[in-house]
């Protein structure tokens, strides 16, 4: 049991390249996530799916694509890479959205990150 | 966007001491508050998942306390060890599958 798979490890871009972040989870989990992690701030969402074929925008949308191929993977696409988007990129799941009330199981797993660099 | 924080920023303590530390989040449209703990080099995982005010969860020596009704959670660590070193993030979920992370209490345990 795997848990949350993410590739690469490790980019480096130079600006105006794409790229496509792979995210696999094994826990038949409905909900899947992307986040990016910069210094300072808190892990902000990018894109969700809160099943699969769904979906939805987060709080820093712009510059990304995402794809829910099936139930257990999420992609993220970079169409044309830019500096401010270096950064460590965080792909969860969960088993439904998070708040659902008396639901223990709503916790988010987290990948191990990838790093990536737009130079 | 929604302002969740946390305090103290980092802080150091002696092995066997008892710790704690604060998640502020706004006091309406509360659904959930989340704890993770996050080590260096690892990726986050979660401590509790508190929904009713008043709830009080408790994992080994760590425990939390949830105060929806003045936006507040604290978070509490007993007779502090070093592999308790890490990141404690929380996040506020106010519905639309959309988690709201704070900036996260670093701690190291000194040995």
């Amino acid at each position: 049991n795997a848990g949350v798979t993410q590739t690469p490890k490790f980019q480096v871009l130079k600006t105006g390249q794409s790229m496509t972040l792979q995210c696999a989870q094994d826990m038949n989990h409905n909900s899947m996530y992307w986040y990016r992690q910069d210094p300072g701030m808190g892990l902000r969402l990018i894109y969700y799916s809160a099943s699969e074929g769904t979906t939805d925008k987060g709080e820093v949308p712009n510059g990304y694509n995402v794809s829910r191929l099936n139930k257990r993977e999420f992609s993220l696409r970079l169409e044309s890479a830019a500096p401010s988007q270096t950064s460590v990129y965080f792909c969860a799941s969960s088993e439904a959205g998070p708040g659902l009330a008396g639901d223990s199981y709503n916790e988010q797993f987290f990948g191990p990150g990838t790093r990536l660099t737009v130079l | 966007i929604l302002n969740v924080e946390q305090s103290p920023q980092s802080l150091h303590v002696q092995e066997g001491d008892s710790t704690n530390f604060t998640c502020s989040f706004p006091s309406s449209n509360f659904y959930a508050l989340h704890w993770y703990r996050w080590e260096t080099a690892k990726s986050p995982e979660a401590l509790f998942v508190m929904t009713l005010n008043g709830d009080e969860k408790k994992k080994g020596r760590i425990s939390a306390t949830l105060n929806t009704k003045e936006g507040y959670s604290y978070l509490y660590i007993k007779g502090s060890q070093p592999e308790d070193s890490a990141t404690y993030l929380c996040a506020f979920y106010t519905g639309a599958n959309n988690l709201f992370f704070g900036t996260g209490t670093r701690l190291t345990v000194i040995p």
